[in-house]
């Protein structure tokens, strides 16, 4: 049973334009989330996180919203460069200081067009 | 340098050879960590070790072995595997309540 879901294998944006992730959960207990970003031959690389007591999270350009009732969240990358393209991991566990053991999505294939 | 390096980088094995895949982590964490990402799949939490102790298997067939002599260096030791083990076998590591780290990871190809 895949506990945290990325729906959209892919995404095409344009270079300046909002892009935006999503990602869905099952598991209740689940109250620390987490994005990766990985570019091809090279492990993902932590991006951002945010905790169940935030709705939001904001870092530079990235941004992460939590909707708690829904069991959804996604990213937010404003203005999207050409650099961004990479698959993006959505990833969530139990406590924040159980964030090491985490149920990752299938990832998100983002390309941002020149 | 991502401050978690594994070697090698790529490895192809028979179903009957035995072979070794090293991770070593330059950053002081206490946790590592082997993770498998099949094509099209999540990444699969297999192994966490914390203080050199194994505090998790997540239902790994035994012949997948690892080994934690310290906290710097993990090894997953590979015997008699199949081809539906060929995947990409990622090393983490951490600190108790930070996220992971990874190295750039081992592409296996059992054959």
């Amino acid at each position: 049973d895949q506990q945290v879901k990325q729906n959209s294998p892919s995404l095409s944006v344009q270079e300046g334009r909002i892009s935006i992730l999503n990602c869905d959960y099952t598991n209740s207990m689940f109250d620390y989330f987490l994005w990766y970003k990985k570019y091809p031959a090279e492990g993902p690389t932590f991006l951002i996180s945010i905790s169940s007591i935030k709705d939001k999270n904001e870092d530079g350009r990235f941004t992460v919203f939590l909707n708690k009732s829904a069991k959804h969240l996604s990213l937010h990358i404003v203005p999207s460069q050409p650099g961004d393209s990479a698959v993006y991991f959505c990833a969530a566990s139990g406590t924040e200081t159980s964030g090491s053991r985490l149920t990752f999505g299938e990832g998100t294939q983002l390309t941002v067009n020149p | 340098e991502t401050g978690v390096t594994q070697t090698p980088r790529h490895l192809v094995m028979g179903m009957t050879n035995k072979k070794s895949l090293k991770c070593e982590q330059h950053l002081g964490h206490n946790a590592m960590y082997w993770y498998k990402q099949s094509a099209k799949k999540p990444l699969e939490l297999m192994f966490v070790y914390n203080f050199k102790e194994q505090t998790e298997n997540n239902s790994v067939p035994s012949r997948f072995s690892p080994e934690c002599p310290n906290s710097s260096h993990l090894f997953l030791h590979l015997h008699t595997l199949q081809p539906e083990d060929s995947a990409l076998y990622l090393c983490a590591s951490s600190l108790v309540s930070s996220p992971l780290h990874f190295g750039n990871g081992t592409r296996l190809t059992v054959t």
